[in-house]
């Protein structure tokens, strides 16, 4: 049964870096045809897609965000990361990992997300 | 961009009664290989999402068939037949037609009255 597990820090302070890392288990990164991304969910809002990465690699980046977003992977780890630059306090946020075994269906497989906090 | 908007924002419902919720797009959700890329997503207090159904109608694995999705073009509807204390939460349809981008609609709180 594939797992997703988020992990990074909780509190960045504004302007930096927010990284987070997602670790799968119960399958491989590698399999063809799926899709990992990131979706994140302030507090008492709604859902945001912040962006997905092709098993072969190939990104897709919200237009909102793709100025200050990077998705990767790390086959060797069986993970991938985002990676989220110059924050601010409207970035605090939860933030999901999911995978989607086919593009335009969304997301079949969550993690339980992982809570970030942008304050100095 | 696709702007999906969801009605009502706030559903009480009494045990055991039917609940509907509704789903419409700015732009058709038609995609030119005649599918509608149109999913629901209920979200349980303190859990992460999980899609409930897929293409408008496909119910995920270990769904209950209580759950139903039906609609075309702009205008989608996901119904409870008979709401149980386990359904309360937050659903959310998305649209994934205009891939490479996804849009969820604002949310629909689920209580029990």
């Amino acid at each position: 049964q594939l797992q997703l597990q988020e992990s990074g820090p909780g509190l960045v302070k504004p302007s930096e870096t927010l990284s987070l890392t997602c670790a799968v288990s119960g399958g491989s990164i590698s399999s063809s045809g799926y899709y990992w991304g990131w979706i994140r969910q302030p507090p008492g809002n709604g859902l945001e897609w912040i962006g997905s990465i092709y098993y072969s690699g190939s990104t897709y980046y919200n237009p909102s965000l793709k100025s200050r977003v990077t998705i990767s992977v790390d086959t060797s780890k069986n993970q991938f990361s985002l990676k989220l630059s110059s924050v601010t306090a409207a970035d605090t946020a939860v933030y999901y990992c999911a995978r989607s075994s086919a593009a335009k269906n969304g997301m079949d497989v969550w993690g339980q997300g992982t809570t970030v906090t942008v304050s100095s | 961009d696709v702007v999906m908007t969801q009605s009502p924002l706030s559903l009480p419902v009494t045990l055991g009664q039917a609940a509907s919720i509704s789903c419409r797009s700015s732009q058709s959700l038609v995609y030119s290989d005649g599918n509608t890329y149109l999913n629901w997503f209920q979200q349980r207090p303190g859990q992460a999402p999980r899609r409930l159904i897929y293409k408008v109608s496909n119910r995920d694995s270990g769904v209950p068939d209580r759950f139903s999705g039906s609609g075309s073009g702009t205008d989608f509807t996901l119904k409870i037949s008979r709401v149980e204390a386990e359904d309360v939460g937050v659903y959310y349809c998305m649209q994934g037609t205009h891939w490479p981008l996804y849009t969820f609609g604002q949310g629909t709180k689920l209580e029990i009255k």
